[in-house]
């Protein structure tokens, strides 16, 4: 069964330091999301991408984070400037017709800043 | 209460027995979808019910929708250890993203 891959699973980082987390969702599905969820709390949605660009973001999603699909399989999640809140698992999710099947989420990518 | 609020918060049941949970969300949506998530691990889909269907089955689920309501409920029958996880509903709200619900923690008893 086709699966969403996300690397590393586990990145520990200094605070203010940059961190990006891969993502490879699945070949056909036209929709990708990250979402995160801080140990303990929701899953909470941070953006939607389709055609190349941003679709949809939350108060979260602020100047510190990107998105890209560099080249046509990754899409990654760019973090510039790391604070310690943003210490939670990361998820990428895709999709391949909106609003009509459920999502695909990989198995995350813990961020720990210290 | 935030959309996606589901209870009970924690459930604890033998094997064999039949495990239910509720949602409830306070928006108009396109759909309801419920997923598991095993600790510290990914979210997997489980089934997505269409604001026009009020119940669906897929293997020993079974998910209801009260769109008056606005109250989804997921029924797992005869569990097993094995479904010892957490269960989340989400609601696509006609936008381009999912709202989550606080979640259900179950643990299924040998």
């Amino acid at each position: 069964e086709p699966e969403v891959t996300q690397t590393p699973s586990h990145q520990v980082t200094q605070m203010g330091q940059e961190v990006i987390l891969r993502c490879v969702p699945i070949s056909n599905h036209l929709y990708f999301y990250w979402y995160r969820q801080i140990l303990g709390q929701k899953v909470e949605f941070l953006v939607s991408f389709y055609n190349n660009e941003i679709s949809e973001k939350s108060e979260i999603f602020d100047d510190q984070f990107s998105v890209e699909r560099p080249d046509g399989s990754n899409f990654t999640l760019k973090i510039r400037s790391t604070k310690l809140e943003d210490s939670a698992m990361y998820f990428c999710a895709s999709s391949d017709r909106k609003g009509l099947s459920g999502y695909t989420f990989g198995s995350g990518t813990r961020l720990t800043v210290v | 209460s935030q959309q996606g609020e589901e209870d009970p918060q924690a459930l604890s049941i033998q094997e064999g027995e039949n495990a239910t949970m509720n949602c409830s969300y306070k928006t108009s949506i396109n759909n309801l979808q419920w997923y598991r998530q095993n600790s510290g691990r990914g979210l997997v889909h489980l089934i997505l019910i269409r604001s026009n269907e009020r119940e669906k089955h897929s293997g020993r689920l079974r998910v209801t929708l009260d769109t008056s309501k606005k109250s989804s409920s997921l029924l797992i029958t005869a569990s097993r250890a094995a479904d010892t996880a957490s269960y989340f509903c989400a609601t696509d709200a006609h936008t381009d993203k999912l709202i989550f619900g606080t979640g259900t923690r179950l643990q299924v008893f040998p």
